[in-house]
Order: structure tokens, then sequence, then C-alpha cells
């Protein structure tokens, strides 16, 4: 039974259009990510919510916009795609109460993204 | 700000060879550090990490990690290489106001039969 899951695991489109990753997990977590790692295999966290409420946002395009539904969901929208979003989106979750004491992330197998 | 800095993106060692990736830490808080392991095309696991207790840290798959404050050093050890052990290592810190978890930019371990 997967922990942390991400759908779909491949995804290849165009420029232009508008895309979504869906993340879901089964740890009871109240807190979950969104990392990038680009083709250099660096990581960058995007986004993090805890318990529906974002708590981190970084320096992201607006193009992508979080959503958490519930706590154990937290999906990622793309709009208008451009070939400099082509990267590896992690989904994590962890259990913090909205601190980072313990920093154990588990991880989804990632979403690559291919924007032609 | 908090960072690493993984020396040698890139390490290769002999099966049954010690193991030995370099990290150094930037912190202006007592930092939280922590070792994650990648497999090709998987997502990352823990292998260790330190919180301000003990400072040598033992993990998985006899992974080791030792806290050196002096030197801002967090170096991951281990004693004989495995040909299973060959991966992409991060190093991380958090800590402090910050409740985000920063990557170095990895170390691909290589192991030769």
């Amino acid at each position: 039974d997967t922990a942390v899951s991400q759908t779909p695991k491949y995804l290849v489109t165009q420029m232009g259009n508008d895309k979504s990753i869906k993340c879901e997990q089964n740890l009871g977590h109240d807190t979950m990510y969104w990392y990038k790692q680009d083709s250099k295999k660096f990581l960058k966290i995007m986004f993090s919510y805890n318990n529906k409420e974002l708590i981190i946002n970084e320096t992201v395009p607006n193009r992508f916009s979080p959503k958490s539904p519930d706590k154990a969901h937290l999906n990622l929208h793309i709009n208008s795609l451009e070939l400099g979003d082509s990267a590896v989106y992690f989904c994590a979750s962890s259990q913090n109460s909205g601190r980072l004491y313990t920093g154990e992330l588990f991880f989804g197998e990632g979403s690559r993204l291919t924007v032609l | 700000a908090q960072s690493v800095t993984q020396l040698g993106s890139h390490v290769s060692v002999s099966e049954g060879a010690l193991v030995l990736l370099r990290c150094n830490y930037s912190s202006s808080v007592p930092p939280y550090l922590f070792w994650y392991v990648q497999y090709p095309n998987q997502g990352l696991q823990l292998l260790l990490k330190y919180t301000s207790a003990a400072t040598l840290v033992k993990g998985i798959n006899d992974f080791e990690a030792e806290f050196k404050k002096s030197e801002t050093s967090f170096h991951l050890t281990k004693p004989s290489a495995h040909m299973s052990d060959a991966a992409e290592y991060f190093c991380a810190v958090s800590g402090g106001a910050t409740n985000k978890l920063i990557f170095g930019t990895g170390t691909l371990l290589a192991v030769q039969p």
C-alpha cells in the first residue's frame, strides 16, 4: 500500500497547455509539500500545506497553483506550460504540526513532466 | 539563511571499500541535518538524521554520519560499499524559524565490482 502516491507518473504535453498532478498520502500526516527536481537533480521546495493551510510559498510563477482539499491530498495545477517547467515534481508529506522538527519527509515516486 | 554544500558531485568506489560522502552546512541556528538517498526513478528516502542528540548518528543499511560543529560538517560514511548502494545521496538542513528542508546538490555514488 503506497504511502505517498502521485498521478500521473509521466506527463508529456505541449507548451501553453494546462495540466494537473495529484498527490495523496495515507500516513495520516498533517503537512504536505511539492518539490521540483531539475535535470541536474537539484531539489527545490515550491509549496507546503499544513492542515490545508498554505505555509510555504517559494518564489514560484503564478502559473503554479497548489490546492489542498483535505490534509491527505495536495494537487498541483500548472497553467500555460513552458519549456522550463520540464522537471520531476515530487510530492512529500511529514508529521510536523507546522514545524519541521523531524525533517523526515516521505516522498512519492515523482511525476516526470516533459513540455514540448 | 541555511545551506548545505556537498563536495563531489560524483564519487566512485569499489565494492567492499569505504564510502565517504562529504557535506558541509551553514546555519545561524543549531541545525537539524539529514541524509536522504534516491534510487533511480524513485523518490527520496531518509537514511539518517541529526537533531541535537548524539553527534554520531546511525542510519539504515550500515550508514552513519558524524556531526562536527567545529568543522560545520556532517559527512556520511559506510565501512563497506555494496553494489546496491549505487544511488544519488542528498544532504539537507533545517532549523530555527524556517520550517523547510534545504537540500544540497546531491552526490552520485557509483560502486564498481
